[in-house]
């Protein structure tokens, strides 16, 4: 089955104490990227990557750091992570929005529900 | 600044209802426009999109949508709810065809009354 997972699923942490959330895909999607999901702000775009070692900020990447060294899978990693981070992080994937005239689904996996205290 | 605005927060419908959930965006050419349904506890399923030529797209679960010019508008229908719709819905934008990037609005939540 087609699928884009993200492990844990929901986490509670202490402030400071360094995590890694974990997102793969099997659809062998060159595009995947992360998106939290705040009450009243809709989702936002933290990085993306376009490929194997290209990763790119997006709207919202402080606090933040990605790595993309396989295809399949692209952690989320807070360093020191701090209540603000308190969110629901939500991983995506596509094969590329736009190639051969048409478009491409962006296929998001099932979020990770993080609290920070 | 391309932006996707939902200017309903939270919607209540009876079950049978027929429901309209309003999106307006900004963007300076024609955007890709979606709509995505996210179930409690669910990840972001995508309802229908909209790319070119026709304006009034088709999606899964008996949902349409139109897309309006004119008005900067892409509003969502079905013309008869079902308990199961109960759910929050988002309005996006791809903004450009060379970045995967969607712009999402804040979100509607629908509560169906049976």
């Amino acid at each position: 089955e087609a699928q884009v997972t993200q492990n844990p699923r929901y986490l509670i942490t202490v402030t400071g104490k360094k995590l890694t959330v974990t997102c793969s895909q099997n659809m062998n999607h060159e595009y995947m990227s992360w998106y939290r999901q705040d009450p009243g702000l809709g989702l936002r775009q933290i990085y993306y990557s376009m490929n194997v070692e290209v990763t790119d900020k997006g709207d919202v990447p402080e606090g933040y750091k990605v790595s993309r060294k396989e295809k399949r899978n692209f952690p989320l990693i807070l360093e020191s992570p701090s209540p603000n981070q308190t969110s629901l992080y939500f991983c995506a994937s596509s094969s590329g929005t736009y190639s051969g005239g048409s478009y491409n689904e962006q296929f998001f996996g099932p979020g990770t529900r993080l609290t920070v205290l | 600044a391309q932006s996707v605005t939902q200017p309903d927060i939270h919607i209540t419908v009876s079950e049978g209802a027929s429901l309209e959930l309003r999106c307006n965006y900004s963007y300076g050419a024609t955007p890709y426009l979606f709509w995505y349904v996210q179930s409690p506890g669910q990840g972001l399923q995508l309802l229908l999109k909209y790319f070119s030529g026709d304006t009034l797209v088709q999606g899964i679960k008996g949902f349409e949508a139109e897309f309006k010019r004119s008005q900067s508008s892409f509003n969502l229908r079905k013309p008869s709810v079902h308990w199961s719709d109960a759910a929050e819905y988002f309005c996006a934008l791809n903004e450009a065809y060379n970045t995967d990037k969607l712009i999402f609005g804040t979100g509607t939540r629908l509560q169906v009354f049976p």
